[in-house]
C-alpha cells in the first residue's frame, strides 16, 4: 500500500493568481495521477506524472495552465495556473504501485477561487 | 475505449437495509474490477477488487463477484449501518491498455439513516 500526503488541504485564492499543490508518498512509485473531482461528480484525470518523463495531459488540459513536475519517484507538484472560479475543485493526487492495479489516492486539497 | 457504468443515485436506506449498488462495464482485454469509497471530506480509498473472471473480492460486510458473461460487478452488504455512508465509485483498469490508466464510474452516494 501507499500513504499519500496533499499540502495544502485546502486554499481560497484570489482570481488571476497561482496554486501549488504537493503530493508526498511514503514510497517509491512509479505513476502517479492528479484528478480534478468537481463537488458531487466524479474523478476528471488531469495528467499522468511519470518519473524522468514528461506528464501526458488528458484531452481539455494543457500544460501552460496545470503545470506539473515529478523531480522524484515519491513526489510530484501540481501547479494551477492564472486560476478563475471555474478551477474551484478538489485536486486529488493518486499513484498506483509497480505491478498493482489498485491506485492509491491522497485527501485531496480543496481550492476555492473567488 | 473502456467505459464504467454505475447505478445513479443516490441512495438512501435505513440501518440493517440490503444494499446493491449496479456496475456495468466495457473493456478489452481482461480487466481488474474495483470498488472504491470516499467518505466525506477524504480522497478515495480501495474497498476491494477482483483481477479475474467469478473472483469474489470482499471486505468490510461489503462484496462484488466480477462476472464476465454480464460484464459486471455489483457491490452488496447484508446489512449497512450509517458508517457506510459514503460516496461509492467502480472502476476498472488494465496494465496493458490504456496507458495503465483506471476508467472510474460516476459514483454512487450512498446515505444511512438511523
Amino acid at each position: 500500500s501507499a500513504v499519500i500526503s496533499q499540502k495544502p488541504s485546502r486554499d481560497i485564492c484570489q482570481r488571476g493568481t497561482s496554486l501549488t499543490i504537493q503530493c508526498q508518498v511514503d514510497s517509491q512509485v512509479t505513476m502517479m495521477f492528479w484528478y480534478r473531482q468537481q463537488p458531487g461528480q466524479s474523478l476528471t484525470l488531469i495528467a499522468t506524472a511519470n518519473q524522468g518523463s514528461e506528464a501526458t495531459y488528458e484531452s481539455g488540459f494543457v500544460i501552460d495552465k496545470f503545470p506539473i513536475s515529478r523531480p522524484n519517484l515519491t513526489f510530484s507538484t501540481l501547479t494551477v495556473s492564472n486560476m478563475s472560479p471555474e478551477d474551484s475543485s478538489i485536486y486529488l493526487c493518486s499513484v498506483r504501485i509497480g505491478g498493482i492495479h489498485e491506485q492509491y489516492f491522497g485527501p485531496g486539497t480543496r481550492l476555492t477561487v473567488t | 475505449g473502456d467505459s464504467v457504468t454505475q447505478m445513479e443515485g443516490p441512495v438512501t436506506l435505513s440501518e440493517e437495509a440490503f444494499l446493491t449498488i449496479n456496475c456495468t462495464y466495457t473493456a478489452t482485454g481482461y480487466p481488474s474490477l474495483f470498488w472504491y469509497v470516499q467518505y466525506p471530506g477524504e480522497g478515495l480509498q480501495l474497498l476491494l477488487k477482483a483481477t479475474k473472471a467469478d473472483d469474489k473480492g470482499s471486505n468490510k460486510g461489503f462484496e462484488a463477484t466480477y462476472r464476465k458473461e454480464t460484464t459486471s460487478f455489483h457491490l452488496e452488504k447484508g446489512s449497512v449501518q450509517v458508517s457506510d455512508s459514503a460516496v461509492y465509485f467502480c472502476a476498472l483498469s488494465s496494465l496493458n491498455t490504456n496507458a495503465g490508466k483506471s476508467t472510474f464510474g460516476d459514483g454512487t452516494t450512498l446515505t444511512v439513516k438511523p
